[in-house]
């Protein structure tokens, strides 16, 4: 099974669209988060949860929402789209020492 | 700012020398230090992390720690050419949820 399960997998939209991607953990893990990998590789964080509690949010456009319906999901819903936004957007969960992460999501802006 | 920076690369090492990744960081505060291999197109997994001053040895991977210099690094002995990836270095704060700040990354060529 799946640790950590990140849907859809590729994500090509127009610009001014909202989309979501969604996220899920099998792990009983607390933490939560979403990063955000731009083309150089850098993996940015946006946003963490913690028992479904908003613990950190970075410097990230209000376009971009999290929300966590129970402590096992993350989903990260980002509205009027702009081509800046092309990146693969990361979830991840976390227990301790490791952080858990999902495959990604490569979300392409046209 | 709290940032945490690496080389880019690439790194090119050939088959069976050792491979040098180096990482500073800014926050004296830090507490827990790691290191993540991320394949092209793959996501990042955990390889090594440590928490204390010295060296922490797993394989063939060694990891090295000093704070005083706030530095880190990763040696990989006897280099493959399955090493080959963007190695990230990731620093998580004191204090609160801990909150893992990644690096830039340091792309390893291993050259058969």
């Amino acid at each position: 099974d799946t640790a950590v399960s990140q849907t859809p997998k590729y994500l090509v939209t127009q610009m001014g669209n909202d989309k979501s991607i969604k996220c899920e953990q099998n792990l009983g893990h607390d933490t939560m988060y979403w990063y955000k990998q731009d083309s150089k590789k850098f993996l940015k964080i946006m946003f963490s949860y913690n028992n479904k509690e908003l613990i950190i949010n970075e410097t990230v456009p209000n376009r971009f929402s999290p929300k966590s319906p129970d402590k096992a999901h993350l989903n990260l819903h980002i509205n009027s789209l702009e081509l800046g936004d092309s990146a693969v957007y990361f979830c991840a969960s976390r227990s301790g020492t490791e952080a858990f992460f999902g495959q990604g999501t490569r979300l392409t802006v046209v | 700012q709290k940032e945490v920076e690496q080389n880019s690369g690439p790194l090119s090492v050939p088959e069976g020398a050792i491979a040098s990744l180096n990482c500073t960081y800014s926050d004296r505060g830090s507490q827990s230090f790691f290191w993540y291999r991320q394949y092209s197109g793959k996501s990042p997994e955990l390889i090594m992390f440590i928490y204390s001053n010295g060296d922490k040895e797993d394989g063939r991977f060694t990891a090295q720690l000093n704070k005083a210099s706030q530095y880190v690094s990763l040696l990989i002995r006897d280099s493959q050419p399955s090493d080959s990836a963007t190695y990230l270095c990731a620093v998580s704060y004191s204090g609160g949820y801990q909150k893992v700040t990644f690096g830039t990354g340091t792309k390893l060529q291993v050259i058969p």
